[in-house]
């Protein structure tokens, strides 16, 4: 069966620091993976998609950036957090190619101070 | 038109009614429509799903209807119980090339009272 992690759980930053979020799936090859924004508790905004290796695309311009070094590991970084990026961040995978479902890890919450 | 409009924000129910939460779209290429259910502190699971080429699909207490003439689809709950309560999310995507990217309604906050 597959499993998605994330860590940290949580998470409390100060302005201005840097950020790296991680995500891995196990149990399957070739995912699609993805990173979700959730502010207070209600809507997700999709962040970045991945469908390979060191293939990312944006699909809102911010703060942050995604990395896919590997397979089944997709990362979330930031370079100096705002205020603004306080949330909690969701990963999720999908099978590859153009499979609809969608998989939630745990998520982490992020408070920057 | 990538929006999916969610209602309502909030909703108390009894213990053993009915729920009832709607979604509606504009973009009439989404094809696949799922809801998903999220505890507090938790990420959100899929609940259940549903293609435009059928009305209804039911799961246990848990049914979709979909109106693809009024681009609407709703969530029922039946009988609902204290532990379905939860936010609920309806999405929608569209196949082929957008590679799973689902959109979200903004959420129903669903309280059942004992």
């Amino acid at each position: 069966s597959q499993t998605i992690h994330q860590w940290p759980a949580t998470l409390v930053q100060p302005v201005g620091s840097p950020l790296s979020l991680e995500c891995t799936v196990e149990g399957t090859s070739n995912p699609n993976l993805y990173w979700y924004r959730q502010a207070a508790g209600r809507g997700l905004q999709l962040l970045f998609y991945s469908i390979g290796i060191g293939q990312i695309s944006s699909e809102v311009p911010q703060n942050l950036s995604a990395s896919r070094p590997q397979d089944r590991q997709f990362i979330l970084s930031s370079k100096k957090l705002l205020l603004s990026d306080s949330g909690f961040y969701l990963c999720a995978w999908s099978r590859g190619g153009v499979q609809e479902t969608q998989y939630f890890g745990p998520g982490t919450r992020l408070l920057v101070l | 038109q990538q929006q999916v409009k969610q209602s309502p924000q909030s909703l108390i129910v009894q213990k053993g009614g009915i729920s009832i939460i709607n979604c509606a779209y504009e973009n009439t290429a989404f094809d696949y429509f799922p809801w998903y259910q999220q505890f507090p502190g938790k990420g959100p699971a899929l609940l259940i799903a549903i293609r435009p080429d059928v009305s209804e699909k039911k799961e246990g207490r848990f049914t979709i209807s979909f109106n693809k003439s009024a681009k609407q689809f709703s969530l029922h709950i039946m009988d609902s119980q204290p532990g379905d309560s939860a936010t609920y999310f309806c999405a929608a995507s569209i196949g082929g090339t957008s590679y799973g990217k689902l959109t979200f309604g903004q959420g129903t906050i669903l309280t059942v009272h004992p």
